[in-house]
């Protein structure tokens, strides 16, 4: 069965330092979405990706954040000058349609010192 | 903007007993979805439903658009239905809106 994939599945990175979070969504898929989850608190939205632009953004998806469909598959999160408070478990999903299932990656956790 | 309230925060069974995890939000909605988080902390989508009933296996979901309403129904659980159990809605965004979460925990 086709799945959303993520890597790494753990990152540690010092504050001030860049990152970037990959996913692989299902392959004929057309939304791509990253969430977020703070350690002990409930998912949040942080963007939707649909024909190679940005569709939606919440007010978390600030200039410090930006996503990016570099190839035919992958979709990468970029979080420039991380911040302590960016430590959480970062979620990938996809959908064939807008309002349809989701498919959840499997997260990556990161960490920031 | 949609706020998602579930009860019970926590739910704790017996193996067999049937669970019921509520979830209601405050404004009208195309659709809702439940999820349920594992501990390793994967989401895995259950049931996406915007009218009525979905039944998959044990697991039954139901919906009251009128009342802004919907359940989670778990029958005959098992240690392994053990989990955090998550309703989420589309309000007329393509931004999902998630509740805090059910933990249940199902006892041999």
């Amino acid at each position: 069965e086709p799945e959303v994939t993520q890597t790494p599945s753990h990152q540690v990175t010092q504050m001030g330092q860049e990152v970037i979070l990959r996913c692989v969504p299902i392959s004929n898929h057309l939304y791509f979405y990253w969430y977020r989850q703070i350690l002990g608190q409930k998912v949040e939205f942080l963007v939707s990706f649909y024909n190679n632009e940005i569709s939606e953004k919440s007010e978390i998806f600030d200039d410090q954040f930006s996503v990016e469909r570099p190839d035919g598959s992958n979709f990468t999160l970029k979080i420039r000058s991380t911040k302590l408070e960016d430590s959480a478990m970062y979620f990938c999903a996809s959908s064939a349609d807008l309002q349809e299932t989701q498919y959840f990656g499997p997260g990556t956790r990161l960490l920031v010192l | 903007k949609n706020e998602v309230e579930q009860s019970p925060q926590n739910l704790t069974a017996q193996e067999g007993e049937f669970i019921t995890i509520n979830c209601s939000y405050s404004v009208g909605i195309s659709a809702l979805h439940w999820l349920q988080q594992h501990p390793g902390g994967g989401i895995v989508s259950l049931f996406m439903l915007s009218s009525g009933k979905k039944k998959h296996g044990r697991l039954i979901a139901t919906i009251n658009i009128q009342e802004k309403h919907s359940s989670l129904h778990i029958t005959a659980s098992h240690p392994r239905d053990s989990a955090v159990y998550i309703c989420a809605v589309w309000g007329g965004s393509e931004k999902l809106v998630f509740g805090k979460g059910t933990k249940l925990t199902v006892n041999p």
